[in-house]
């Protein structure tokens, strides 16, 4: 079964950083493209910075490029995504997702999401 | 950034009923091997969105019939064909022609 499970959200002051996880399971991570989507409270959907599975390909969007990094953990199923210079605008639940195997994205997997809180 | 723009943002539907969600999009999302490069998600209450349709028109694995997507280059539509409770949520249009992605600002769908 698929599964995709983030961690690592909670609250940091402005500037701060914060390192979320997505552990995959189900699939071979390096053979899919996984995507960050952000949804600011009570507000809509954003797409937040991608990583091709083995690792060739990522981008991030405009509002957190220079900000956010991605790194792989030892456990090659697992994607971090690090966080810095926090902002309150940064203020999100962070969901994971995987692009499934169809010709153009589209996230047949979701993880449950992992709130980042940015207040003083 | 392509714009995404849905209507009507909010859809009172008595169970039963037809319900249909128009998407359009600021410039068109026709890819050269033919197929529109559009997504439908549903975010139930308190859930991560799923995916309903992809391509346009090609229902994703799992989503009952009663769901169906049509449209091409800048107009797009969902249609429910018998509402259910089930179904209550916010509805998601989302791009994927031309990066940024990005989706529309949601449709919430009530039960009357």
């Amino acid at each position: 079964e698929v599964q995709l499970v983030e961690s690592g959200g909670g609250l940091v002051p402005p500037g701060g950083s914060l390192t979320l996880s997505c552990a995959a399971s189900g699939f071979t991570l390096s053979n899919y493209w996984l995507y960050w989507v952000r949804q600011s409270p009570g507000k809509g959907l954003e797409w937040v910075a991608y990583f091709k599975g083995d690792g060739s390909s990522t981008k991030f969007a405009d509002s957190v490029k220079g900000r956010f990094t991605f790194s792989r953990g030892n456990a090659r199923n697992i994607l971090y995504l690090q966080m810095n210079n926090l902002r309150a605008e940064d203020t999100a639940m962070y969901y994971c997702a995987r692009d499934g195997p169809a010709i153009m994205v589209d996230f047949d997997f979701w993880g449950r999401g992992t709130l980042v809180t940015v207040s003083s | 950034d392509i714009v995404m723009t849905q209507a009507p943002l909010s859809l009172p539907v008595t169970p039963g009923e037809p319900a249909s969600i128009s998407c359009r999009s600021s410039q068109s999302l026709l890819h050269s091997s033919g197929y529109n490069f559009l997504d439908w998600y549903l975010q139930k209450p308190g859930q991560s969105p799923q995916l309903l349709i992809y391509l346009g028109s090609s229902r994703a694995s799992g989503v009952p019939d009663r769901f169906s997507g049509s449209g091409s280059g800048t107009d797009f539509t969902l249609k429910i064909s018998r509402v259910e409770a089930e179904d209550v949520g916010v509805y998601y249009c989302m791009q994927a022609l031309q990066a940024p992605i990005t989706f529309g600002q949601g449709t919430r769908l009530e039960i009357k």
